[in-house]
């Protein structure tokens, strides 16, 4: 059971945008920066946002971020095949004293 | 181009023990705090330990604390993972990431090593 609560999966078609979301607590989300990684299986995770809404160089902004409360949300417009991958958000937690992701959501783009 | 290369991994006996090796290139290593995560087979990424520039504070993941150990030597611009006592649940791809960001509160992990496996047999 992961701290950070993510959709398994979501989908959508190419061209469409989807969100993911990512619900934590005071002790995570509400206090500290979410960021978002995405993952294709055998490869290294990639970064996508920082600092709950940043795109580091080379990121498309056809991705974003945005943060409200105890909730983070990735946004992806513009769909294409190659974003079919699992995505995570990630934290850290005050009161565990530890790094912390959601359980991950898979993207299929139909 | 900064890289980080992780390798040591491989079949363990249930109880035994590995140690895991992560070397970063193209950039200064010694600066940078790092972390261990790991994935096992279908599941998502777990955090596993955090360490700083000096090695001076180092946190664990609950499932792996008096078990694994975490260090580094900034002179070979490598991160280690000393996993010992390991059960089939360790059987994971294990990666090493380099932390970015001012505090922990506003850490994030912009490089990541391709990762190395790990299975552990009883």
């Amino acid at each position: 059971q992961s701290v950070l609560t993510q959709p398994p999966s979501v989908s959508a078609a190419p061209g469409q945008k989807v969100t993911i979301s990512c619900s934590g607590s005071s002790s995570n989300i509400g206090n500290n920066y979410v960021s978002w990684y995405q993952h294709l299986p055998g490869t290294a995770p990639k970064l996508l946002i920082y600092d709950n809404n940043k795109r580091p160089s080379g990121i498309p902004d056809r991705f974003s971020g945005s943060k409200s409360g105890t909730s983070g949300t990735l946004g992806i417009t513009g769909l294409q095949t190659g974003d079919e991958a699992d995505y995570y958000c990630g934290t850290w937690d005050s009161s565990l004293t530890a790094a912390v992701f959601g359980g991950g959501t898979k993207l299929t783009v139909l | 181009e900064a890289q980080l290369v992780e390798s040591g991994g491989g079949l363990a006996q249930a109880g035994g023990s590995l140690r895991l090796s992560c070397v970063a290139s193209g950039f200064s290593f010694s600066p940078y705090s790092m972390h261990w995560v790991r994935q096992a087979p279908g599941k998502g990424l777990e955090w596993l330990s955090y360490i700083i520039t000096s090695s001076n504070i180092i946190y664990y993941a609950d499932s792996v604390k008096g078990r694994f150990t975490v260090s580094r030597d900034n002179a070979q611009n490598s991160l280690y993972l000393q996993m010992n006592s390991l059960r089939d649940d360790d059987t994971a791809v294990y990666f090493c990431a380099r932390v970015k960001g001012p505090t922990l509160a506003t850490h994030y992990l912009d490089l990541w090593g391709q990762g190395t496996p790990v299975t552990v047999s009883s």
